[in-house]
């Protein structure tokens, strides 16, 4: 089945720095694959998002890179601000289910 | 954005209790999820319901019930919990299971679970 690893576990940034996570995946049949923001006691909600058939996706500070052939997708914020702390997830979708990562501590320090 | 509701918000109840998570969303879909969220570990998966059918159950234990009356409320009944169950447990909804619209998941806030 799917396995989606992700990197870092935490991550501390400067404010104004960028910040970037990695997730690999093994299933070559995913196709779709989200990003997730969950801010400390509050439900996960989507940021951002891409599909396999494009390479790159951008939305304001936030922007999304998939290589298929290496399997992996990234994850980047530019300008981070104090309000982008929180816990981020990334997940593949090889058929009707999402397989998750174990997500990623952003710490954005002023 | 209150799509998806979820009651309690927080749950403390001893082993030999017997209680019900519930989830309720206002959003029209026609799938229901629960998931599991545990400390350093993935969101895992734990049932699915499609048009209120159930097609997934990840190998959860039969300590934990769900139900799905209609395709706008899912429950989770739980009874003889052990104290590794303790976690947030978080229910979503998508337009369909299958997602070909690429229609996300909405998550509710999730009720914190604790076992004593």
């Amino acid at each position: 089945g799917e396995n989606v690893e992700q990197h870092p576990s935490t991550l501390s940034v400067q404010e104004g720095d960028s910040a970037v996570i990695k997730c690999t995946y093994s299933d070559s049949a995913s196709n779709y694959f989200p990003w997730y923001k969950q801010e400390l006691g509050k439900r996960p909600q989507l940021i951002i998002d891409i599909r396999s058939n494009v390479g790159e996706k951008k939305d304001q500070r936030i922007a999304v890179t998939l290589n298929k052939t290496a399997k992996h997708f990234s994850l980047h914020i530019t300008e981070t601000q104090p309000e982008d702390s929180a816990v981020y997830f990334c997940a593949g979708r090889p058929d009707d289910k999402l397989i998750f990562g174990t997500g990623t501590r952003l710490q954005v320090f002023p | 954005e209150t799509g998806v509701t979820q009651t309690p918000r927080h749950l403390v109840m001893g082993m030999t209790n017997k209680k019900s998570l519930k989830c309720e969303q206002h959003l029209g879909h026609n799938a229901m999820y629960w998931y599991k969220q545990s400390a350093k570990k993935p969101l895992e998966l734990m049932f699915v319901y499609s048009l209120e059918e159930r097609v997934e159950n990840n190998s959860v234990p039969s300590r934990f019930s769900p139900e799905c009356p209609n395709s706008s409320h899912l429950f989770l009944h739980l009874h003889t919990l052990q104290p590794e169950d303790s976690a947030l447990y978080l229910c979503a909804s998508s337009q369909d299971r299958w997602g070909n619209s690429n229609q996300p998941q909405h998550f509710g806030d999730g009720t914190r679970l604790s076992i004593l």
